[in-house]
């Protein structure tokens, strides 16, 4: 069936440094993938989006790639901040919205 | 603009009481959606609706109804809350049934 899963449920990455979040998802007729942020007490917040006609898409400070054939979706965010701390979710569209359970983005000081 | 809210913030509940969660929206959207938050289980569809006047169920919809008289509005009701239903509540919309979506800030509910 469709699934949207995450393969760490934690990272802890060194301020400064990148951080690469994963996504793995099922369904191949999905055609649009999503990355929310969500802060501690917060509602999720879109960060970035691909359609599937696109391999790679770069925002400020964060590059979506994804790679069809293994059915794969990474974040990356580049010079990692404070203020990433947050949990990460990748979201997948075929009919509708399924979401992932979400990446803990730990920073270390 | 505000987006999209909700309210009440948080709420304590006994169990068998009823209550009605609001979301409100200002970006005229089509589709409301509503969510709920629990530990380890992600973010889980109750309810949805693609455009005003219409409804549908989503993956958890038992002991919630939803209703869409107009475009902005779209409450959550619990006719009769049971401790199960203790959760983080997340209204969210989008222009259409799958655009991006926006989510309001949340309603924390404890039903003791």
């Amino acid at each position: 069936g469709e699934s949207v899963g995450l393969h760490l449920p934690t990272l802890s990455v060194q301020e400064g440094d990148n951080s690469i979040i994963n996504c793995a998802y099922s369904n191949s007729a999905s055609d649009y993938f999503i990355w929310y942020k969500q802060e501690s007490g917060k509602g999720p917040q879109f960060i970035i989006d691909i359609r599937s006609n696109m391999d790679k898409r770069q925002g400020q400070r964060v590059t979506v790639l994804l790679n069809k054939t293994v059915k794969h979706l990474s974040l990356q965010i580049a010079a990692t901040q404070p203020g990433d701390s947050a949990v990460y979710f990748c979201a997948e569209k075929d009919d509708k919205i399924i979401f992932g359970k979400g990446t803990r983005l730990h920073i270390l000081p | 603009t505000a987006g999209i809210t909700q309210a009440p913030t948080s709420q304590i509940l006994a169990a068998g009481r009823s209550m009605t969660l609001r979301c409100t929206q200002d970006m005229r959207h089509n589709a409301m959606y509503w969510y709920r938050q629990d530990l380890g289980l992600g973010l889980r569809l109750i309810h949805y609706s693609n455009t005003a006047g219409t409804t549908g169920k989503g993956e958890v919809p038992d002991g919630y109804s939803v209703s869409r008289a107009n475009t902005d509005d779209f409450p959550l009701t619990l006719a009769s809350a049971v401790p199960s239903q203790t959760s983080v509540y997340f209204c969210a919309s989008s222009r259409d049934r799958g655009d991006e979506q926006y989510f309001g800030p949340g309603t924390r509910l404890t039903v003791t």
